[in-house]
C-alpha cells in the first residue's frame, strides 16, 4: 500500500535558523513527489513536483530534494511568514490510478 | 485565490442527516478530486472525476457518493451522518487526468468546514 510518512509532525524555529523536513515514502512506482503548503483554514497551495532521485527545485528560501526513499524541505533563513503546514504527496504509477496521497504535514512556526 | 470554488463553507447538522457539498473547478480544469482532512487524519484522498467518470477511489465510505456533472461541478453527498465526519472537506482540480502542468498540481478550494452534533 503507498504510504507517505513526514517528519517531524511540528518544528519551531527561530527567525533565521535554517532546518530540513522530511517525507519518507513507500510506492509502487513513483510517477511524482509533491510538496504543498497550507495555512491555518485554508486549502493546500502547490510548492513542488519532483520526479526522479537526485532532483531538486528551490523557490525564494525552499528547496526540495528526492531521494529514491525520501525527500527533503530545506528552509534556508526562515522568516515568520514562512510559518505553515507543508504537505508532502506522492502519486505512483500507473497514473491511471491517479490518486495523490498526502502524508499528516510537518507545522513550521517560525519565532521572531 | 485558486479559482476553485466550495460551498457551503460552514455547515453543522446533526447524526443521521444528509448533506450535500458543492465544487466548481477552475475554469477549463476537467478532473476533480475530493478530500477529507481531520485533526487526527490528515488529508485523505476520498474520490477522483475527470471528465464526468469516476478514475480512482481511496478510502470513501459507503455512506459517501460523488459525482461530476456536465458542466464540471461536483458534489460529495454525505449520508447518515456521525460524529465522526466531522471535517474539512477539500476540492481540488486540475487541467489533466495526473495532475496539472506539473503533473501532481493540484488547485484545492478553501473547504467546507462540517460540524456533526
Amino acid at each position: 500500500e503507498d504510504q507517505v510518512t513526514q517528519s517531524p509532525e511540528a518544528l519551531r524555529l527561530q527567525e533565521g535558523e535554517s532546518s530540513s523536513l522530511n517525507c519518507s515514502y513507500t510506492v509502487s512506482g513513483l510517477r511524482g513527489l509533491f510538496w504543498y503548503r497550507q495555512d491555518p483554514g485554508k486549502g493546500p497551495e502547490f510548492l513542488f513536483t519532483l520526479y526522479s532521485a537526485g532532483e531538486e527545485k528551490e523557490k525564494e528560501r525552499l528547496k526540495a530534494t528526492l531521494t529514491k526513499k525520501e525527500s527533503f524541505l530545506h528552509i534556508t533563513a526562515p522568516k515568520p511568514e514562512d510559518s505553515a503546514t507543508y504537505l508532502c504527496a506522492v502519486q505512483a504509477r500507473p497514473s491511471s490510478a491517479s490518486k495523490i496521497i498526502f502524508g499528516s504535514g510537518t507545522r513550521l512556526s517560525i519565532r521572531p | 485565490d485558486s479559482g476553485v470554488t466550495q460551498t457551503p463553507k460552514h455547515l453543522i447538522t446533526a447524526t443521521g442527516q444528509r448533506v450535500t457539498l458543492r465544487c466548481s473547478p477552475r475554469s477549463g480544469d476537467l478532473s476533480v478530486y475530493w478530500y477529507q482532512q481531520s485533526l487526527d487524519q490528515g488529508l485523505q484522498f476520498l474520490i477522483q472525476y475527470y471528465n464526468g467518470e469516476e478514475r480512482a477511489k481511496g478510502n470513501i465510505l459507503e455512506r459517501f457518493s460523488a459525482q461530476q456533472f456536465p458542466d464540471l461541478h461536483s458534489e460529495l453527498n454525505l449520508s447518515s451522518l456521525e460524529l465522526g465526519d466531522s471535517a474539512l472537506y477539500f476540492c481540488a482540480s486540475s487541467s489533466r487526468l495526473a495532475g496539472g502542468a506539473g503533473t501532481g498540481e493540484l488547485f484545492f478550494g478553501e473547504g467546507s468546514r462540517l460540524t456533526v452534533l
